[in-house]
């Protein structure tokens, strides 16, 4: 079975640039979380969807973050514009009601 | 507030040694435990689970028992592997509108283990 599938693997780009995050959520899975990895912070929830309706964004750190699920196969995450202390590990994860989550292998964000 | 603290790494261990990473919680309610494994430039991987008090989840050899009188729920492996080298991340979950709803993350014990 195909996991949670993100794209891209990496991506660097210039401050001031837009960034665009995508996921791919486990077929029939009816939850959808944006996770943020850094060094200093750890693993942060940034939002999270039930049945593509976003139930808590309090962890979308500022405006500048937007995540959008527009059916149950497909999320974005989008950044603009980028600062380089937007420079993480973005993870996606997804869960079928109260079943544990399945991550994504993440996708390498490297503002410059 | 809801919260998981776990002990700091980097824990650095020889092979077939015997291991222990602390993991405690704060929670409202009836908390879920997990410990997820990430290996390097990999997501999060579910190791092993515990839905109430005094359940034992266990997984290639990994074990951890939900202790609600010590809000407890340790990782132990009776001899590690170099290839048990990885990232350890204590979790708790609270129901929330029949989903899983929001995991919370203890900040991950890195293990490194030595031939």
């Amino acid at each position: 079975d195909a996991g949670v599938i993100q794209s891209p693997r990496h991506e660097v780009t210039e401050m001031g640039q837009e960034v665009t995050l995508r996921c791919k959520p486990i077929s029939g899975h009816n939850s959808l979380f944006w996770y943020r990895q850094t060094m200093m912070r750890g693993l942060e929830l940034l939002i999270y969807f039930n049945n593509n309706v976003p139930i808590d964004d309090s962890g979308m750190p500022e405006d500048r973050f937007s995540a959008k699920m527009p059916n149950a196969s497909f999320s974005t995450l989008k950044i603009q514009p980028s600062e380089p202390r937007d420079s993480a590990v973005y993870f996606c994860a997804s869960s079928l009601a109260n079943q544990p989550q399945h991550f994504g292998d993440g996708t390498r964000l490297s503002i410059l | 507030g809801n919260s998981v603290t776990q002990m700091e790494g980097p824990v650095t261990l020889s092979e077939e040694a015997f291991l222990t990473i602390n993991c405690t919680y704060t929670a409202t309610g009836y908390p879920s435990l997990f410990w997820y494994v990430q290996y390097p430039g990999e997501g999060l991987q579910l190791l092993l689970k515990a839905t109430k008090a005094d359940d034992k989840g266990s997984n290639k050899g990994f074990e951890a028992t939900y202790r609600k009188e010590t809000t407890s729920f340790h990782l132990e492996k009776g001899s590690v592997q170099v290839s048990d080298s990885a990232v350890y991340f204590c979790a708790l979950s609270l129901p929330h509108g029949g989903s899983q709803g929001n995991l919370i993350f203890g900040k991950g014990t890195k293990l490194s283990v030595k031939p």
